[in-house]
């Protein structure tokens, strides 16, 4: 069974500083990744996604991930932080065979300081 | 377009009934997946709808249960309510082919006393 590990219950950074979440997976088959952001009271947004191709994929925001399948991760990151950002960020697998049933990491929230 | 919409927003029911939460897809998508959102337990599929037809089913039981019309609305139905069945529901939506994004709601917050 698939599954997805965030590591970092809850992350606090400066506005400006940078941002890097954790996110590692566990799937036999390549899998395919997203990274959905949550504000107060909102539903899912979604950041970015990877499914083949280029291992570092640029998403909305200003936000990029890196997929390292030696590692099985999945990390986004952020090079200047604003304090819009602030949210709850998911990171999210599926199956290549049914890209409709996502597996959700339990979250990272994320606190940014003036 | 007009994104992903949920009604009722909130809800509060008392445990032994049911609730009935409704879900529009973004036109032109005709996949629908719900999944619970609690403190607990995180984000978990409950179950997709395609055609009509239900293709994936989460680990839930019986009770919750869901059905897609024509034109692709959906709704799912949870019977005899219990109180760890307060959580936010969320629905979403995605056109065809494989790893086609989804798009989620805003959620239903049931609450049940």
């Amino acid at each position: 069974a698939q599954s997805v590990t965030q590591p970092d219950i809850h992350i606090t950074v400066s506005e400006g500083a940078s941002l890097e979440l954790r996110c590692n997976y566990s799937y036999g088959a390549t899998p395919y990744l997203f990274w959905y952001v949550q504000s107060p009271g909102q539903g899912l947004q979604l950041l970015l996604k990877y499914f083949s191709g280029d291992t570092l994929v640029q998403g909305i925001k200003g936000f990029e991930a890196e997929f390292k399948r030696s590692q099985s991760s999945f990390n986004l990151r952020k090079p200047s932080v604003h304090w819009s950002d602030a949210a709850e960020y998911f990171c999210a697998v599926a199956s290549s065979g049914s890209a409709r049933q996502l597996t959700f990491g339990s979250g990272t929230q994320l606190t940014v300081l003036p | 377009k007009a994104g992903v919409t949920q009604t009722p927003r909130y809800l509060i029911k008392t445990r032994g009934q049911q609730v009935t939460l409704s879900c529009s897809p973004i036109s032109g998508h005709r996949s629908v997946s719900w999944y619970q959102q609690t403190p607990g337990q995180g984000l978990q599929f409950l179950f997709e709808y395609f055609s009509e037809t239900q293709r994936n089913k989460g680990n839930f039981p019986g009770r919750f249960s869901g059905r897609q019309f024509s034109n692709s609305r959906s709704e799912m139905n949870v019977s005899t309510l219990e109180l760890g069945d307060s959580a936010l529901y969320l629905c979403a939506s995605s056109s065809t082919g494989a790893g086609n994004e989804q798009f989620f709601g805003p959620g239903t917050r049931l609450t049940v006393l």
